[in-house]
């Protein structure tokens, strides 16, 4: 039971380009969500999905996207990389999102 | 938005000794959720206690909930080294919306 894989663990982007991180879980859980995690900020939902084809935005959507085409894979977007966007990305699931999530073990991005 | 305030932000102990982190929201829950963070590592759920619960004990996790005073506290009996990492809280509110609000965290050093 691998949990959540998160791909890749570390990226270096140039300001601009584009690239796709990646979320499987293998729990059959219904709940998914994107965070990211600054200093000082606590972790801030970019977006999240209650099930296959249903999104929707969290507190930080702009500059993401995301897609949930099946219920194992939330692969998360960013459309065109800025400085701002340098963090730490936790994708997260649930059973029914009432419950305790299990968290994956992060991306480092880095846009230059 | 931050709901969860996590008291103290720091907190550095000896090993054998008992560590204390509280933390207090705004808004009417269905429940509140303990989770750790390791340097580095996703988070990882500890302990969830129901808003018809006092106070709920895993291992050496002990959690109450205060829903007049709207608070929480995590004591950690008979701490190690290991338990070295940042501690956050978040809850769920009651009604249909099921995301999770976070809190910024405590941080806990237990020196061996």
């Amino acid at each position: 039971n691998a949990g959540v894989t998160q791909t890749p663990k570390f990226q270096v982007l140039k300001t601009g380009q584009s690239m796709t991180l990646q979320c499987a879980q293998d729990m059959n859980h219904e709940y998914m969500s994107w965070y990211r995690q600054d200093p000082g900020m606590g972790l801030r939902l970019i977006h999240y999905s209650v099930g296959a084809g249903i999104t929707d935005q969290g507190e930080v959507p702009n500059g993401y996207n995301v897609s949930r085409s099946t219920t194992e894979d939330f692969p998360l977007r960013l459309l065109s990389a800025a400085p701002s966007q340098t963090s730490v990305y936790f994708c997260a699931s649930s059973l029914q999102g009432i419950y305790g999530y299990t968290f994956g073990s992060g991306t480092r991005l880095t846009v230059v | 938005s931050q709901q969860g305030e996590e008291d103290p932000q720091a907190l550095s102990i000896q090993e054998g000794e008992n560590a204390t982190m509280n933390c207090s929201y705004k808004t009417s829950i269905n429940n509140l959720q303990w989770y750790r963070q390791n340097s580095g590592r996703g988070l990882v759920h500890l302990i969830l206690i129901r808003s018809n619960e006092r106070e709920k004990h895993s291992g050496r996790l002990r959690v109450t909930l205060d829903t007049s005073k709207k608070s929480s506290s995590l004591l950690i009996t008979a701490s190690r080294a290991a338990d070295t990492a940042s501690y956050f809280c978040a809850t769920v509110n009651a009604g249909n919306n099921r995301k999770l609000i976070w809190g910024l965290g405590t941080s806990l050093a237990v020196n061996p």
